[in-house]
């Protein structure tokens, strides 16, 4: 039990465009997900919490417009990477948790590749 | 603020012998903390974790940890290491607000044959 997926799972596109990224928790409901970021050889860094239904909560440094999250439903979380730039190439990873449960499941990630 | 440092980059173990993976870690209040492990190009796989209770936690693929108040430590350890333990190991405390993870910087295990 206890799966997340991310979709797609690698994305390379071009510098100005926007990028969709999917989370979903594929066999219980996540009252939150978080968002992290991870650079080449380098830890996870928090970008934001969403709770479902409503809005996230972003770390300090991330651009609540640049990266947009929705969490519209218990088992679905996208982050939009508006008019990406190279710089914003990088891994990034969701995690899930169900209310009650001190663990985080975490999705295998996404490389996001900017032209 | 809570934090986590793994002091090693790196540790290098020939296959066959014990290994360690050191961790400490800065928290108000009772810690919260987990291991991870992380293959190239993959997310992170859940080994376990440190909530309350004994000391020494086991967890999945033989590994466990040692939870240490005095040294605010919570090194993970193993046996008898194997090659297919190479991977990426993060350790990380768990902020009891917002319920997200504070990730140390990550050690890199090399199991030599």
């Amino acid at each position: 039990g206890a799966v997340v997926s991310q979709h797609p799972s690698r994305v390379i596109c071009k510098s100005g465009t926007s990028v969709k990224i999917e989370c979903r928790s594929l066999d219980f409901q996540a009252t939150t997900m978080f968002w992290y970021r991870q650079f080449p050889k380098q830890s996870l860094m928090l970008m934001a919490t969403s709770n479902e239904g409503s809005k996230a909560t972003y770390e300090q440094g991330v651009e609540k417009d640049k990266f947009l999250i929705n969490h519209a439903s218990l088992t679905l979380s996208t982050l939009t990477v508006t008019s990406a730039h190279p710089e914003d190439s990088s891994f990034y990873i969701c995690s899930a948790r169900n209310k009650g449960y001190n663990e985080q499941f975490f999705g295998p990630g996404t490389r996001l590749t900017v032209l | 603020a809570q934090s986590v440092a793994q002091p090693e980059d790196q540790v290098n173990v020939a296959e066959g012998n014990p290994l360690t993976v050191k961790c400490t870690y800065s928290v108000s209040g009772n810690p919260y903390l987990f291991w991870y492990v992380q293959y190239p190009n993959r997310g992170l796989q859940f080994l376990l974790k440190y909530i309350t209770g004994d000391n020494l936690v086991k967890g999945s693929y033989g590994f466990e940890a040692e939870f240490n108040k005095s040294q605010t430590s919570f090194h993970l350890k193993k046996p008898s290491a194997l090659v297919s333990d190479s991977a990426l190991y993060f350790c990380a405390v768990r902020d009891t607000g917002r319920r997200a993870l504070t990730f140390g910087s990550g050690t890199r295990l090399q199991v030599q044959p």
